[in-house]
Parts: C-alpha cells; sequence; structure tokens
C-alpha cells in the first residue's frame, strides 16, 4: 500500500514570494491534516479536512495560508507572502476518517522542508 | 483543552538495557494517546496507541507502552535498547471530548542507543 506522497521534499524562497506544497493521501482515506513542524518542536495541525470540507482551521494564520483539496483526494497548502518564521517542515498525514474518528491512526508523509531567506 | 508534556529531552541507554520515555497528558474527557517516532529527513512513523482496555499496549519494533490513568501518563518502553533505536520520539494526545481528531504532540525526546 502506497503511503501518503508530498512534494517538493525541499524548497527554499525569499521572503515575501509565495509557495505551495502537494499532498496525496493514502488511498481511500477521506480525513486529511496538514501540519507545521518548527524545528526542535513537536508537529502543529494548521488544518483538517474531511473528503473536501475544512473540519479544523482554528490554528491556520489565514491571512497568509491557504488549503483547498477540491476532489476530496489531494490537497495543495500555499504561503503568500512568506515570511521567516515559516521555515519549518510541513507534514501531511490523512486517516480513514469514517464515522466518527475514534483516535483514529494518523498516517504522514516525508514532510517539504522550507526554508525562508 | 488538551495537552502532553514530554519531560526529557534527551534520553541515553546503552544497547541491550530497557528504554522508557515518558510522557504526561492533560484532558477533558478521556484520552486517545499515540506514539510516533521520527528519523532524520523523515516523517513520522506510527508505533502504538492507547484508545481503551489493557493499560499496556503493545505497538510495532518492540515498543510498549504503558497508560496510567491516575498518574495522567503514557510511558513508551522497550526492554531491550538497539542502536537503530536511536531517533525523535513524540507522544501525542487528543481528547475524547474533541469532535475532530485533532492530535497535540509533545516538543519531542530524542533518544541516544549507544553501543
Amino acid at each position: 500500500e502506497a503511503g501518503v506522497a508530498q512534494s517538493p521534499r525541499y524548497k527554499i524562497i525569499e521572503k515575501r514570494q509565495s509557495v505551495a506544497f502537494w499532498c496525496n493521501p493514502i488511498s481511500g482515506h477521506a480525513t486529511l491534516y496538514w501540519y507545521q513542524q518548527i524545528l526542535g518542536q513537536g508537529p502543529k495541525l494548521l488544518i483538517q479536512f474531511q473528503n473536501n470540507g475544512v473540519v479544523d482551521d482554528s490554528q491556520l494564520p489565514k491571512d497568509r495560508f491557504s488549503a483547498e483539496r477540491l476532489k476530496g483526494v489531494d490537497s495543495t497548502l500555499k504561503i503568500q507572502p512568506a515570511k521567516l518564521e515559516d521555515s519549518a517542515v510541513y507534514l501531511c498525514a490523512s486517516s480513514l476518517g469514517r464515522g466518527g474518528p475514534r483516535g483514529e491512526t494518523q498516517y504522514f508523509g516525508p514532510g517539504t522542508r522550507l526554508l525562508v531567506l | 483543552a488538551q495537552s502532553v508534556a514530554q519531560p526529557e529531552d534527551q534520553v541515553n541507554v546503552a544497547e541491550g538495557n530497557p528504554l522508557t520515555v515518558k510522557c504526561t497528558y492533560s484532558v477533558s474527557g478521556n484520552p486517545y494517546l499515540f506514539w510516533y517516532v521520527q528519523y532524520p529527513n523523515r516523517g513520522l512513523q506510527f508505533l502504538l496507541k492507547y484508545i481503551t482496555g489493557d493499560n499496556l499496549v503493545k505497538g510495532s519494533y518492540g515498543f510498549e507502552a504503558e497508560f496510567n490513568k491516575s498518574q495522567t501518563s503514557f510511558h513508551l518502553k522497550k526492554p531491550s535498547a538497539l542502536v537503530s533505536d536511536s531517533a525523535l520520539y513524540f507522544c501525542a494526545v487528543r481528547d475524547s471530548y474533541n469532535a475532530g481528531n485533532m492530535l497535540t504532540f509533545g516538543g519531542g525526546t530524542r533518544l541516544m542507543v549507544k553501543p
């Protein structure tokens, strides 16, 4: 079974530029998550999708971050404009998402490492 | 609100010795608890989880964890450490009162196993 796919793996941009990350979840997984992991910290949830609807985006900095999952499969996370403090690893995860997740296991992709100069 | 703490930034252990990585949590309802491992330049790999039932949970690669409700802890253990177990370990919690499946992660503990 293929895991969660993410691209690109690495990205270097200048501050105030824009950047986009792509994620393809495990086949059949209805729930998709984007996390931000700053160096030396644990991952922090940015946004959670159930199919193509947003379940939780309370920690997403909406003035510069946006995410979509238009067809309920793959997803794109965008930052515009980027700031120095956005340097981090952006992790995508997915879970089955069937009928009220009671401690569902989330499976993570390899992440995209972003460096903002 | 849900939170989790990993009090040790690093744990050092000799190969063949038992290891313990500590985790404590705080929730309003019932806790769903997880352990993940992260190797350099890799994503997080699921090790094990506690949802309900037996307090001792067995997971991948010989790891196990013990849920202790009175101490609000979920420590990760392994009877005999391997050098290849050296990695970054994250504990995570989800409160049953949360409608979504949002996980809150601890800051991570680096495990160093020396030959």
